[in-house]
């Protein structure tokens, strides 16, 4: 099957500062999203994005399919943006094991 | 629109316990899927189901079993839990398989 590698593994930052967090698959895909896992366990989409580049606020995220990655970037980052970061791949959703996202104050 | 609940949140079984975990969600959604979480991992898929009364075997599918009699439900049975069962289980859903996906708040599963 498929494999899904996140990097890096761990993360911490001060507040304000910005950071890129990267998903390489291992083949061609027609569905990647990417959740944040807060604290308390609650899994949030944050984006649907099998090609091209997306916006959210401070978030954006990008995904070259013909290379095989995406990555997601978090701009001025706050403590509320802790957590885990997962990128899941094709229709039956196979997870990396995610980047483990501190910011602190 | 409650979105995706489970229940129950906490659960602690014997080894060769059986029992369901309930989801259910309102938004009309085709597809729903059952994940668990092992710790330090990403979310692994057990089943799913892409209408009611259709479903299929993901990457994990030993030990469980699903059935899917309305759009809005989709029950996880475990039939004889086992201490590798142990896990934080995750239901979702979306429109379609390929679509956005939404979570529920999770079933933390321990099996003594």
């Amino acid at each position: 099957g498929i494999q899904v590698e996140q990097s890096p593994p761990d993360l911490i930052l001060q507040e304000g500062a910005n950071s890129t967090l990267r998903c390489n698959f291992s083949d061609s895909v027609n569905n990647l999203q990417w959740f944040h896992q807060n604290p308390w366990g609650q899994l949030i989409n944050l984006f649907y994005i099998p090609s091209g580049t997306k916006q959210n606020g401070r978030l954006s995220a990008t995904t070259v399919a013909t290379e095989r990655y995406s990555l997601l970037y978090i701009s001025s980052s706050q403590t509320t943006d802790s957590g885990v970061y997962f990128c899941a791949v094709e229709d039956d959703m196979r997870f990396g094991a995610g980047t483990r996202l501190t910011v602190k104050p | 629109n409650a979105g995706v609940t489970q229940t129950p949140k906490f659960q602690v079984l014997k080894t060769g316990q059986s029992m369901t975990l309930q989801c259910a969600q309102d938004m009309n959604h085709e597809y729903m899927s059952w994940y668990r979480q092992d710790p330090g991992m990403g979310l692994r898929l057990i089943h799913y189901s892409v209408g009611a009364g259709i479903t299929d075997q993901g990457e994990v599918p030993n030990g469980y079993n699903v059935s899917r009699s309305t759009t809005e439900d989709f029950p996880l049975r475990l039939l004889s839990a086992a201490p590798s069962q142990t896990s934080v289980y995750f239901c979702a859903s979306s429109y379609g398989r390929a679509d956005e996906q939404y979570f529920g708040p999770g079933t933390r599963l321990t099996v003594t």
